[in-house]
């Protein structure tokens, strides 16, 4: 089964405390991409990896860090997270950039206090 | 600017009773349009890809359109399982970046 993987699904930290959300495909897929979800806002891209090795940074990338070792993982690393980072963060995998049969993961809710 | 204006942001229907959903978008040469549905706690699932005014796709109960400034997500004799909250999304030629609308729920009532 197709299949976009992240965890954890939920969480509760304080402000500095560092910490991974991480994400794993089952399809080959060479384009990755973090997003985050705000009320009344659309899916905002974070950072994308267009392969192995290769990220570049979305609309929202301040505050955030990624890396691309292996095809299948892509983990989003909030290096000191703060308040105004509390969302919900979206793993997405496709075979290319286009907008066209994007998976994404079931959501990670993050809370910053 | 490229941006993408989803309305209404809310629709509660009856069940049967047929309806459509908006997307206006404002790109510099459209690449693709994409309609997504999510349901709650989960992450958006692919409906449909619409590329040149016109093209029109169809699913079940759902059939999107596309004209040069806008796109329809028909909803026809809803189900409640067809509650959800359905987003559009915009990619222009010019760049790869997906521009998202803020989506609308659709409540459909027994």
């Amino acid at each position: 089964e197709a299949q976009v993987t992240q965890n954890p699904r939920y969480l509760i930290t304080v402000t500095g405390k560092k910490l991974t959300v991480t994400c794993s495909q089952n399809m080959n897929h060479e384009y990755m991409s973090w997003y985050r979800q705000d009320p009344g806002l659309g899916l905002r891209q974070i950072y994308y990896s267009m392969n192995v090795e290769v990220t570049d940074k979305g609309d929202v990338p301040e505050g955030y860090k990624v890396s691309r070792k292996e095809k299948r993982n892509f983990p989003l690393i909030l290096e000191s997270p703060s308040p105004n980072q509390t969302s919900l963060y979206f793993c997405a995998s496709s075979y290319d950039s286009s907008g066209n049969t994007i998976y994404f993961g079931e959501g990670s809710w993050l809370t910053v206090v | 600017e490229d941006q993408v204006t989803q309305s209404p942001e809310a629709l509660r229907l009856q069940e049967g009773e047929s309806s459509s959903l908006n997307c206006s978008y404002t790109v510099s040469g459209l690449r693709g349009l994409f309609w997504y549905r999510q349901d709650p706690g989960k992450g958006p699932e692919f409906l449909f890809t619409l590329y040149s005014a016109g093209e029109e796709k169809e699913k079940e109960r759902l059939k999107a359109t596309l004209t040069k400034k806008e796109s329809f997500l028909h909803i026809t004799a809803p189900k409640p399982e067809d509650s959800a909250t359905y987003l559009c999304a915009v990619q222009a030629n010019s760049n790869y970046q997906l521009i998202w609308g803020a989506g609308t729920k659709l409540i459909i009532k027994p």
